[in-house]
């Protein structure tokens, strides 16, 4: 165990559904990331949040929604999604940014979308 | 934009082989980390380096980041079963926010 939980560990929505994803660390860090992992692309980073606010968004489409309420909970809301959308989708968290750095990430074990 | 190339995508040794992953980056970096995400797993917090030239050993596991800081390459001597799986490198750049860039992984299988 990373100190990094994800709920659900699976998941599968039609197209037209609303769902979130959860992820909450215990390890008292300050910079929680949402990565994007697929047989196309092996590893996208989708946002960063450091301090609570957002620091990344990779061009990621709207029909993903993060939202990070405190340093210990990050979310991903998701809506009208399409089936290229099917990943596994990576949680991680690191003590915050420092300077032009990140310091080591601790991933959580992952959401499987499936998208019909 | 910048990128981080990773190279070989896809290596098979026997178990005993030495192994090498390497990556390149078209920019200098800060500092980089390794990764290793085991089949049906998540990535594994292996080793930064930080300065240039350096070189940590971990185990049968080598490091090193280039003198201009933007290579790097993780080395693993006599390969066991248990080291199979994709290594990623992150990369970290500056700018005015500071950026995250990673290759695509060199996935490892062993044949014992």
């Amino acid at each position: 165990e990373t100190g990094v939980t994800q709920t659900p560990r699976h998941l599968v929505m039609g197209m037209t559904n609303k769902k979130s994803l959860k992820c909450e660390q215990h390890l008292g860090h300050n910079a929680m990331y949402w990565y994007k992992q697929s047989a196309k692309k092996p590893l996208e980073l989708m946002f960063v949040y450091n301090f609570k606010e957002q620091t990344e968004n990779n061009s990621v489409p709207s029909r993903f929604s993060p939202e990070c309420p405190n340093s210990s909970h990050l979310f991903l809301h998701l809506h009208t999604l399409q089936p290229e959308d099917s990943a596994l989708y990576l949680c991680a968290s690191s003590l915050a940014r420092a300077g032009l750095s990140y310091n080591e990430q601790f991933f959580g074990p992952g959401t499987r979308l499936t998208v019909l | 934009g910048q990128q981080v190339m990773q190279i070989p995508q896809y290596q098979h040794v026997q178990e005993g082989e030495d192994f090498t992953t390497y990556c390149n980056s078209s920019t200098t970096l800060s500092n980089i980390q390794w990764y290793k995400q085991r089949p049906g797993g998540h990535p594994v917090f292996l080793i930064q380096l930080v300065k240039s030239g350096e070189v940590k050993k971990q185990k049968r596991l080598t490091f090193q980041f280039g003198e201009a800081k933007k290579n790097s390459s993780l080395h693993i001597t006599a390969t066991q079963t248990t080291d199979v799986g994709t290594y990623f490198c992150f990369g970290f750049y500056g700018g005015s926010q500071g950026n995250l860039i990673f290759g695509k992984g060199t996935k490892l299988s062993v044949k014992p």
